[in-house]
């Protein structure tokens, strides 16, 4: 059964990057019928997606984080990464990776994906 | 619009059906999906494009989604499914996620 495991510092200090890694058991990261997501979940609130990548590096971002986040795949280390930089506050956060599904009635689109499975999620908080 | 809409709350008693919905701009132009969030786990998929329900997920969860709104309804509802209920979806124009506020369900 498909696993996902975060990893990375749970304290960050202010202005600086927080950087995790999001490993797939099952190395299905080159797997052309999965994106890979990064959403995070403040506490005591909802969700916020974070951005979503592929094997071959197409990604896709929340367009209020786009400009400090950093996505990757290493599909060598069945590893996605995540890079936050000037970081605040605001970005703690439990960060969860999960697999993005796109498929479905013979065709692949993102605007059918949904996610599953989830990692048990990694908390992160930003504090000096 | 891109936001999805979610009450903050939804009561039911145990047995009966509860109904969670979603609201946001032609929400029927868009797959929408369901995760549950019980406290202190991860979320898990309930419903996906819309209607369908992942291996292991109750027949008792089932989902819609017609006009401006998407709708998880859970029939004879279980003590077990008190929880956070988020719906999610694509927006296309923006080549983004979205996910609406949550809604907590408690049986009672």
């Amino acid at each position: 059964q498909l696993q996902l495991q975060e990893s990375g510092p749970g304290l960050v200090k202010p202005s600086e990057t927080l950087s995790l890694t999001c490993t797939v058991s099952d190395g299905s990261i080159s797997n052309t019928l999965y994106y890979w997501g990064w959403i995070r979940q403040p506490p005591g609130r909802g969700l916020e997606w974070i951005g979503t990548i592929n094997h071959s590096g197409r990604s896709y971002f929340n367009p209020s984080l786009k400009s400090r986040v950093t996505i990757s795949a290493d599909t060598s280390k069945h590893q996605i990464s995540l890079n936050l930089s000037s970081v605040t506050a605001a970005d703690t956060a439990m960060y969860y990776c999960a697999r993005q599904e796109y498929c479905g009635g013979g065709s692949c689109y993102l605007s059918k994906s949904w996610f599953d499975p989830w990692g048990q999620g990694t908390l992160v908080t930003v504090s000096s | 619009s891109n936001e999805l809409t979610q009450a903050p709350s939804v009561s039911v008693s145990p047995g009966q059906t509860a109904s969670i919905t979603c609201s946001g701009d032609k929400l029927e132009s868009k797959f929408v999906s369901w995760y549950q969030q019980k406290s202190g786990q991860s979320p898990v998929v309930v419903i996906y494009q819309d209607d369908k329900r992942p291996t292991g997920i109750p027949e008792r969860f089932s989902g819609s989604n017609s006009g401006n709104t998407a709708t998880l309804t859970i029939s004879g509802t279980q003590t077990m499914d008190e929880a956070d209920y988020f719906c999610q979806a694509w927006d296309t124009s923006a080549a983004c996620v979205l996910f609406g506020g949550g809604t907590k369900l408690t049986v009672l």
